[in-house]
C-alpha cells in the first residue's frame, strides 16, 4: 500500500528566506502529485500540482518531482508570513481496482517576520 | 470563499449523543471525501463516495459513523454515540473524479467538540 512521508514536521524560516518542503512516495506507479495549504481555521486548498519529471514554477512557488528517487519537493522562495501553514503532499496513483489520494502528515512552516 | 460548503461549522455534543454534520459538494463534482483531523495535524480518511455511492471507507466509519449521500449536492456524515476521541474537525472535499488530474476542494470543515 502507498506510503507518503513529509520532512520536515516542522520548518522555522526567517522573512524572505527559502523554504524547502519534502515528501517521499513508496508507489513507482503514482502519476498525479499535489502540494496543498491549510491556514489556521481553514481547510485545506490546492497550492500546485506537477505531473512530470522536473520542476514547475508558480510565482515564489517551484516544486520538483522525481519519479525514479520517489519524491517531491516544494520550495517557497522569499516567504512570507501569510506563508506560515500546514502544508500537505497528496499522491494520487492505482491501488487494486482505483485510484486513490494519498495526504501526507504534512510539515508545519512557520515564517518569523 | 470554499466552493464546498460545511455545516454548521460548529458542533457541541455530550457523550453518548448523536451528531451530523452536512457537506454540499462543488457543482459538477462527482466524488466526495471526508476526512478527521485533530490538533492540526494529518489528515484522516474516513469514507469516499463515487457517484452518491460508497467505494472505500475505513473500519472506524462502519462501526460508528453513517455517511450517505442522498444526492449529487448533499452528502451526510453522522455519528450514532460520539465519544470524547470524536472532538476533531472534520473536513469534506470534492473532485470530479478520484483519479484525474483536478485538484481536491476543501470545505472550512465542522469543527466537534464532545465533551
Amino acid at each position: 500500500q502507498q506510503k507518503v512521508q513529509q520532512s520536515p514536521e516542522s520548518l522555522i524560516v526567517p522573512e524572505g528566506g527559502m523554504a524547502s518542503l519534502n515528501c517521499t512516495f513508496s508507489d513507482r506507479n503514482s502519476q498525479y502529485f499535489w502540494w496543498y495549504r491549510q491556514h489556521s481555521g481553514e481547510g485545506p486548498k490546492a497550492l500546485m500540482s506537477i505531473f512530470s519529471n522536473g520542476d514547475k514554477k508558480e510565482g515564489r512557488f517551484t516544486a520538483h518531482l522525481n519519479k525514479a528517487s520517489l519524491h517531491v519537493s516544494l520550495h517557497i522562495k522569499d516567504s512570507q508570513p501569510s506563508d506560515s501553514a500546514l502544508y500537505f503532499c497528496a499522491v494520487i496513483g492505482w491501488d487494486t481496482n482505483a485510484y486513490k489520494v494519498i495526504f501526507g502528515k504534512g510539515t508545519h512552516l512557520h515564517v518569523l517576520p | 470563499d470554499a466552493a464546498v460548503t460545511q455545516k454548521p461549522r460548529y458542533l457541541i455534543k455530550m457523550k453518548g449523543q448523536e451528531a451530523e454534520m452536512k457537506c454540499i459538494p462543488e457543482k459538477g463534482h462527482t466524488a466526495v471525501f471526508w476526512y478527521q483531523q485533530k490538533q492540526s495535524k494529518e489528515l484522516k480518511f474516513l469514507i469516499y463516495f463515487q457517484n452518491q455511492q460508497p467505494l472505500d471507507q475505513i473500519d472506524m466509519v462502519k462501526e460508528r459513523f453513517s455517511a450517505v449521500c442522498p444526492s449529487s449536492s448533499l452528502c451526510s456524515l453522522g455519528i450514532r454515540t460520539c465519544e470524547a476521541e470524536d472532538s476533531a474537525l472534520y473536513l469534506c472535499s470534492s473532485s470530479q473524479w478520484q483519479g484525474t488530474n483536478s485538484d481536491y476542494t476543501f470545505g472550512s470543515g465542522t469543527r466537534l467538540l464532545v465533551i
